[in-house]
């Protein structure tokens, strides 16, 4: 069982829906990270966080240390939404990023 | 120079063949990284520096190596490529303070394929 796990693996949504991609760990962390990957480019970050929440702009990350649960939602979601949402967590222990595999999002006109 | 910048983006290599890597950044980040990206199993670390004059392995470590000379520059070397080390290779980096540091920043990418 990888350490950090996402899900779905694959999304499709109708433009202006409101999405959730979800992350699960089983290791103590001390931070969590998401990221977006658009295809064929390069990789952003879009929230760094340790408890609570965050929102920026139509995004919004959500993190329960407690359930080892971070949840990114999108509201109004557009086509240039369209990308590879990767969770990644900062072990506590360790310091080290472990990786999750991504969710790759199709929002369609 | 804005951020972290990679190069080449993109490179066809014979087996058996030197290549490196280059990765800059003027963010005066402390830890600097080499992933790749491989389909479906999403970034893996080869190395990490957590401070100029620092390297460590991470979990695909064999085959590559790094230097980490000064704060800016943070090369990543294939000795003798090999097909398997086709992949997405980024670099990225961060600064490493507190308990969990700060926010991530990624290289645009170098594609390399090792025939």
């Amino acid at each position: 069982k990888n350490e950090v796990e996402q899900s779905p693996q694959n999304l499709t949504a109708q433009e202006g829906e409101f999405i959730t991609i979800n992350c699960s760990y089983s290791v103590g962390i001390s931070a969590l990270h998401w990221l977006q990957q658009h295809p064929g480019g390069g990789i952003v970050s879009l929230f760094m966080l340790s408890s609570g929440k965050k929102k920026h702009g139509r995004l919004i990350a959500t993190i329960n240390i407690q359930e080892k649960h971070s949840s990114l939602h999108i509201t109004a979601s557009h086509p240039r939404d369209s990308a590879v949402y990767i969770c990644a967590v900062l072990g506590g222990a360790t310091n080290k990023l472990i990786f999750g595999t991504g969710t790759l999002l199709a929002v369609q006109p | 120079i804005a951020g972290i910048t990679q190069a080449p983006t993109s490179q066809i290599l014979a087996a058996g063949r030197r290549m490196t890597l280059r990765c800059t950044q003027d963010m005066r980040h402390n830890a600097m990284y080499w992933y790749r990206q491989d389909l479906g199993l999403g970034l893996r670390l080869i190395h990490y520096s957590n401070t100029a004059g620092t390297t460590g392995k991470g979990e695909v470590p064999d085959g590559y190596s790094v230097s980490r000379a000064n704060t800016d520059d943070f090369p990543l070397t294939l000795a003798s490529a090999v097909p398997s080390q086709t992949s997405v290779y980024f670099c990225a980096s961060r600064i490493l303070a507190g308990a969990s540091g700060g926010e991530l920043f990624f290289g645009e990418g170098s594609r390399l394929t090792v025939l």
